[in-house]
């Protein structure tokens, strides 16, 4: 069965204060990892895709890197309008399920 | 503009009752999906559809009910077997005709039973 863990759940940060999020999964052929952003009462905002591992993209102050077993979302120096929650997903090769894991909430404090 | 659009935003349902929750693209997107969530919780899959007039249950399909008739519709259906139903719910799609596969979200439905 296709898992995917997100730690820690909850990350308090003090502006310009970097720091990682973890993205642990267990899939049979990936055919894909996704990041999104999600502000309080919104739908998910795309961030990245990452096919295969030792891939890295960035955005802004956000850098995504994938190994065989995990995901890292890197948030370098953050700004309080960084403040979200952060979500991974995988999708496999065999048919489009996409599983999300539950989460990383994320305060920067001015 | 192309995107995803689910109506009603706010929705009350009274106990014993179906709603029914609309989503619309015109992203020319094949795969549709249909996502809970509860407060402080990630997203879990309820239904999802890859073509017209197909569809596969999810992970906590049970109380809930789809269609797939229009390629830019997938409405879902909350019935009243659904025990629990107060959550927010999330519609979205994506193509696989392209190396591109991410899932584009609307803005969410917020059901509450009174």
């Amino acid at each position: 069965e296709d898992q995917v863990t997100q730690s820690p759940e909850a990350l308090r940060l003090q502006e310009g204060e970097s720091s990682s999020l973890n993205c642990s999964y267990t899939v049979s052929g990936l055919r894909g990892l996704f990041w999104y952003r999600q502000d309080p009462g919104k739908g998910p905002e795309f961030l990245f895709t990452l096919y295969s591992a030792g891939e890295e993209k960035e955005k802004e102050r956000l850098k995504a890197t994938l190994t065989k077993k995990e995901s890292f979302l890197h948030i370098t120096a953050p700004k309080p309008e960084d403040s979200a929650t952060y979500l991974c997903a995988v999708r496999k090769a065999a048919g489009n399920k996409l599983t999300f894991g539950g989460g990383t909430r994320v305060l920067v404090k001015p | 503009d192309g995107g995803i659009t689910q109506s009603p935003k706010y929705l009350f349902r009274k106990e014993g009752q179906n709603v029914t929750l609309s989503c619309e693209q015109n992203l020319n997107h094949d795969a549709m999906y249909w996502y809970r969530q509860d407060p402080g919780q990630g997203l879990r899959l309820i239904y999802y559809s890859q073509i017209v007039n197909d569809f596969q249950k999810g992970d906590i399909a049970e109380g809930y009910s789809v269609s797939r008739e229009k390629k830019e519709s997938f409405p879902l259906t909350v019935t009243s077997a659904q025990k629990n139903p107060t959550a927010f719910y999330l519609c979205a799609s994506s193509t696989h005709r392209s190396a591109s596969t991410e899932a584009f979200f609307g803005q969410g439905t917020r059901l509450t039973v009174v």
